[in-house]
């Protein structure tokens, strides 16, 4: 299996702009997890999906971000408007239940609102 | 909910010798705890974890230890190399919810 997989791996976008990064699970996997990386929040939960039904989007910072997942096979975050704040790394994850617990990481989405 | 404090934020070794990393939860029914190990430019990959029922366990050069009366665990890492250096994280869930601690940058000196 390839792996968790995200893209794109870099975005670079102006404040106002609609970004919006992409995310495909493992095969098999049921759960997927959303996450953003700062220096200064560490590691956050945004959301998460269970047999692609949202459960908890607690962590969503605030309206402007949004997160679908279609299908078992792909999951979508946007941002709209963007702003410098958001800048960060993007992080989608995915498990499934029975494999005790174990979040298998994609390798990020750099973001960079200017 | 859960919290999870991790020390320290930063630590140097020598190489082999060893590094340990601490962290704290506060939810009592957490029952898992898993370690990270994050490189440069890549997403965090699990190296060992632990559940609420065993109090330790070992894989090679790195184990980990849960003491859940005091509501902390430790990893520990021995015979450090230079490909130990990494970011390392703690986690806690008592589902399928991971609150991670702060992270632990480790740097191994040739």
């Amino acid at each position: 299996d390839a792996g968790v997989i995200q893209s794109p791996r870099h975005e670079v976008t102006e404040m106002g702009q609609e970004v919006t990064l992409r995310c495909k699970p493992i095969s098999g996997h049921d759960y997927l997890f959303w996450y953003r990386q700062t220096m200064m929040r560490g590691l956050e939960l945004l959301i998460y999906f269970n047999n692609n039904v949202p459960i908890d989007d607690s962590g969503m910072p605030e309206d402007r971000f949004s997160a679908k997942m279609p299908n078992a096979s792909f999951s979508t975050l946007k941002i709209q408007p963007s702003e410098p704040r958001d800048s960060a790394v993007y992080f989608c994850a995915s498990s499934f239940w029975g494999g005790a617990n174990e979040q298998f990481f994609g390798p990020g989405t750099r973001l960079t609102v200017l | 909910g859960e919290n999870v404090e991790q020390h320290p934020s930063t630590l140097s070794v020598q190489e082999g010798d060893s590094a340990v990393i601490k962290c704290t939860y506060s939810d009592s029914a957490s029952n898992y705890f898993p370690w990270y190990k994050q490189e440069l430019g890549k997403g965090p990959q699990l190296i060992i974890d632990i559940r609420s029922n065993v109090g330790e366990k070992k894989d090679q050069r790195i184990a980990v230890t849960l003491n859940k009366t005091a509501k902390h665990f430790s990893l520990h890492i021995t015979e450090t190399q230079p490909e130990d250096s990494a970011v390392y994280f703690c986690a806690a869930s008592k589902g399928e919810k991971l609150t991670f601690g702060t992270g632990t940058r480790l740097t191994i000196i040739p």
